[in-house]
């Protein structure tokens, strides 16, 4: 079965301050590694698809990469804007399964 | 134009009762998909159904049926509604369930509140 595993639960930083979110995967063949944002009260809203390992998307502060068995969302010098829930999913052939996602806070 | 679309936003509604949360895709997509986020945000997939398969996980309770009139609509029924039904639930749709790496488009979440 299918496991997506985000790290960490909670993030907090001060804007400016460059980190990283981590998504591990366990999948019988991978169809593709993608990551969501979810603002509160709204839906997942589409960020990225990764399809192999060494690929990597970049998308204003963020950037996607992957490797055999996880993947990690890169945010560069983060806004109070870049806070959100961030949602990591593998297809596992008929729908996306979702990780319990990274709860990130950027402070002024 | 809104992609994606659900109806209510939000719903409160009494133990036992039947209710129907409405869909709508107007992105041509071949496949839909209801989810359930739970209060710990969890989402979790419930069905995935285009017009030849129903997919369903084989957690959720029979209570719970996808209706589709037709490919742009994905409706979701749930009979005798109990307090742990109480969720967000998504609509989704996606070009088509089957190809690689295809990423699906959610809706804005019907908040059910069962008392």
């Amino acid at each position: 079965e299918d496991q997506v595993t985000q790290s960490p639960e909670a993030l907090r930083l001060q804007e400016g301050e460059s980190s990283s979110l981590n998504c591990s995967y366990t999948v019988s063949g991978l169809r593709g590694l993608f990551w969501y944002r979810q603002d509160p009260g709204k839906g997942p809203e589409f960020l990225f698809t990764l399809y192999s390992a060494g690929e990597e998307k970049e998308k204003e502060r963020l950037k996607a990469t992957l490797t055999k068995k996880e993947s990690f969302l890169h945010i560069t010098a983060p806004k109070p804007e870049d806070s959100a829930t961030y949602l990591c999913a593998v297809d596992s052939g008929y729908a996306l399964n979702f990780g319990k996602g990274t709860s990130l806070l950027v402070t002024p | 134009d809104t992609a994606v679309s659900q109806t209510p936003k939000y719903l409160v509604t009494q133990m036992g009762n039947d209710k129907s949360i409405k869909c709508e895709q107007n992105l041509g997509h071949d496949t839909m998909y209801w989810y359930k986020q739970d209060s710990k945000k969890f989402l979790k997939i419930m069905f995935s159904y285009n017009n030849k398969e129903l997919i369903i996980n084989e957690t959720v309770p029979n209570r719970f049926s996808p209706k589709s009139p037709d490919k742009a609509h994905l409706n979701l029924h749930i009979n005798s509604l109990e307090l742990g039904d109480s969720a967000v639930y998504f609509c989704a749709s996606s070009p088509s369930g089957k190809a690689l790496g295809t990423e699906a488009f959610f809706g804005q979440g019907t908040r059910l509140t069962v008392v």
